[in-house]
């Protein structure tokens, strides 16, 4: 029920590609919806966020996809640049009656130059 | 901009000592956290403090653990005796309110336990 399953593991892309990251949760209370970018040696920074009552959401080249019948959500990155090589999170939560994230396990982007 | 400071960056220790993590949230923010993170594992909550006391801990937070915010600051998590299983990143993180409110992540405290 907790749980926030995310894939692929890792992905390679070319530079000018799309990256798509794929998460799934269970909770139908999750209301909340963020995606963190970890650099090596770095915390998760809060990169984009969704609530559940739009179906998408952009912010420059990157842009999540909400599915609410699905429980699905992801994250996609347009023109993929090298610099856009880390870790991506997603995680889910409440606005309200929680204070905790549920993560997901993360995903090894790297974009080839 | 700021940002969530954390030490030491790196502790070894022996197992069954006592450890402390000390973070400095940012400075009109009212949640902490503690998270940690395993080796190639994901982010997993440990516990949040709110108003000097505890608001929500996780499964994970056992006896073993405690925090506090000594003095208005800074924000300890004290691991009392730890075991090889404690290895790991800890992640402080602080927010202005809970649930939806922006999480800002320090650099993390990276503990060994040999």
């Amino acid at each position: 029920q907790q749980q926030v399953k995310q894939s692929p593991q890792s992905l390679i892309v070319q530079k000018g590609g799309i990256s798509i990251i794929n998460c799934a949760y269970e909770n139908t209370a999750f209301d909340y919806f963020p995606w963190y970018q970890q650099f090596p040696g770095k915390g998760p920074a809060l990169l984009i966020a969704i609530r559940p009552d739009v179906s998408e959401k952009k912010e420059g080249r990157f842009t999540i996809s909400f599915n609410k019948s699905a429980k699905q959500f992801s994250l996609h990155i347009m023109d993929s640049q090298p610099g856009d090589s880390a870790t991506y999170f997603c995680a889910a939560s409440r606005v309200a009656g929680t204070y905790k994230y549920i993560f997901g396990t993360g995903t090894r982007l790297k974009v080839l130059a | 901009e700021p940002e969530v400071t954390q030490t030491p960056s790196h502790q070894v220790t022996q197992m069954g000592q006592e450890v402390i993590l000390r973070c400095v949230p940012i400075s009109n923010h009212l949640y902490f956290y503690w998270y940690r993170q395993i080796l190639g594992q994901k982010v997993e909550f440990l516990v949040s403090f709110y108003n000097n006391e505890i608001s929500e801990k996780s499964e994970i937070f056992d006896d073993q653990f405690s925090v506090e915010r000594p003095d208005g600051s800074n924000f300890t998590l004290k691991i009392r005796s730890t075991k090889l299983e404690d290895s790991a990143m800890y992640f402080c993180a602080s927010s202005w309110g809970p649930g939806a409110n922006v999480l800002t992540f320090g650099a993390g405290s990276r503990l060994t336990v040999l």
